[in-house]
This record gives structure tokens, C-alpha cells and sequence, in this order.
């Protein structure tokens, strides 16, 4: 039992790259989310699923766009990547009473 | 409205010391307060999670004490140990949406 996987651990894009963070959930959770981890600034919310076809922008929308593929996976695009998008990216699902899972990350670098 | 405040930034106690993490919030519709434990490299974890119907909630040297009058919560780590160096995230969520609003974390580094 996996819970979620997240794929790259690591990347480092060029300004102006595009990449595709992928997310992937073997709990039969409906809801699943993107968020970042920045020092100072805790997580916050980028986008989320909240059941399989459904996506909405959450904190810190600009810059990134989501595909709920199927209910096991959620993927978070940068289409052009910036410096400000150096962080570390978190997926996680959640069950009916609202506790998270959360993947183990992909470290972001923008140069 | 939206925001989470926690405190302190940072913690340092000894072992066998009594570690606290304070979480403030505005939002009275929130309605479900979790807190999370992040080792370095690592996703958060699921620590304890309180709803506003209780006061305290004990899960073995974890205590979650909520305020609802004074919309405070906090973490009480007892008998903190150096395995319990990590950093710490309260959160909050209003009914149904489940979309968390986290605080900005405690560094806790407890001293042999």
C-alpha cells in the first residue's frame, strides 16, 4: 500500500521550461490536492480535485494548471516555468472526515 | 479572515520537557483542526485533529487544547523526546470542503 506517490523527487527547469508533476493515490480517495511548501510561509494551496472531473484554483492559482486524470491521479503542470515557482510541491488525498495523506514531495528548482 | 497564526517559529526543549505550539484562527466557520509532523525530506503526517464539540483531545503524549471563545488551539507535546524534533503545522477547515489553511510551522528541536 503505497498511499501517494509523486514523481519527480527532484527537477531543476530553466526559466521559461514547461513540466508535468505527477500524482498518483491508491486510497480510493475522491478529494486530492496540490500544494507548496515554502520557507517562512507554510503550505498553501494551489489547486484541488474535490472528486474525480472536478478541479478548482486554490491560494496560489497563477502559473499552474491541474488534470484530474482519473480518481488515482492528479497532476500539476507548470507551463512556463519562473524562479518564483522554486519550492516544494506536496499532492495529497483525503478521506471523508478530512484527514490528509500527503506524498513525499518534489523538489522544485527554477534557475 | 482566512489565515492561521501560529507561534513560535521555533522550539527548542529539553528531554523529558512539556513542548507547546500555539494556533490562532478568524474564520468561525472553521470547524476541524488537525496538526501535522514533518520530518526533513518528508510529507507531513496526520499528528491529532480536534473538532470545536470537545475541549481536549489526548492521543498518548499528544494533547490538542481548544478555545472556542478565545478561537485559539494548541499542541502539548509531553514527555517530548529528541524523536519528536520535526516541524509542526496546525491547520483549519471549514465543514465539507476540507481544503486545509495551515499555519507557517514550528521548528521543534528537543536536546538529549
Amino acid at each position: 500500500n503505497a498511499g501517494v506517490t509523486q514523481t519527480p523527487k527532484f527537477q531543476v527547469l530553466k526559466t521559461g521550461q514547461s513540466m508535468t508533476l505527477q500524482c498518483a493515490q491508491d486510497m480510493n480517495h475522491n478529494s486530492m490536492y496540490w500544494y507548496r511548501q515554502d520557507p517562512g510561509m507554510g503550505l498553501r494551496l494551489i489547486y484541488y480535485s474535490a472528486s474525480e472531473g472536478t478541479t478548482d484554483k486554490g491560494e496560489v492559482p497563477n502559473g499552474y494548471n491541474v488534470s484530474r486524470l482519473n480518481k488515482r491521479e492528479f497532476s500539476l503542470r507548470l507551463e512556463s516555468a519562473a524562479p518564483s515557482q522554486t519550492s516544494v510541491y506536496f499532492c495529497a488525498s483525503s478521506n471523508p472526515i478530512g484527514g490528509y495523506t500527503f506524498g513525499s514531495g518534489t523538489r522544485l528548482t527554477v534557475v | 479572515q482566512q489565515q492561521v497564526k501560529q507561534s513560535p517559529q521555533s522550539l527548542i526543549v529539553q528531554k523529558g520537557g512539556i513542548s507547546i505550539i500555539n494556533c490562532a484562527y478568524e474564520n468561525t466557520a472553521f470547524d476541524y483542526f488537525p496538526w501535522y509532523q514533518q520530518f526533513p525530506g518528508k510529507g507531513p503526517a496526520l499528528l491529532i485533529a480536534i473538532r470545536p464539540d470537545v475541549s481536549e483531545k489526548k492521543e498518548g503524549r499528544f494533547t490538542i487544547s481548544f478555545n472556542k471563545s478565545a478561537k485559539q488551539f494548541s499542541l502539548h507535546i509531553m514527555d517530548s523526546q529528541p524523536g519528536d524534533s520535526a516541524t509542526y503545522f496546525c491547520a483549519a477547515s471549514a465543514s465539507g470542503t476540507y481544503k486545509y489553511i495551515f499555519g507557517t510551522g514550528t521548528r521543534l528541536k528537543v536536546l538529549a
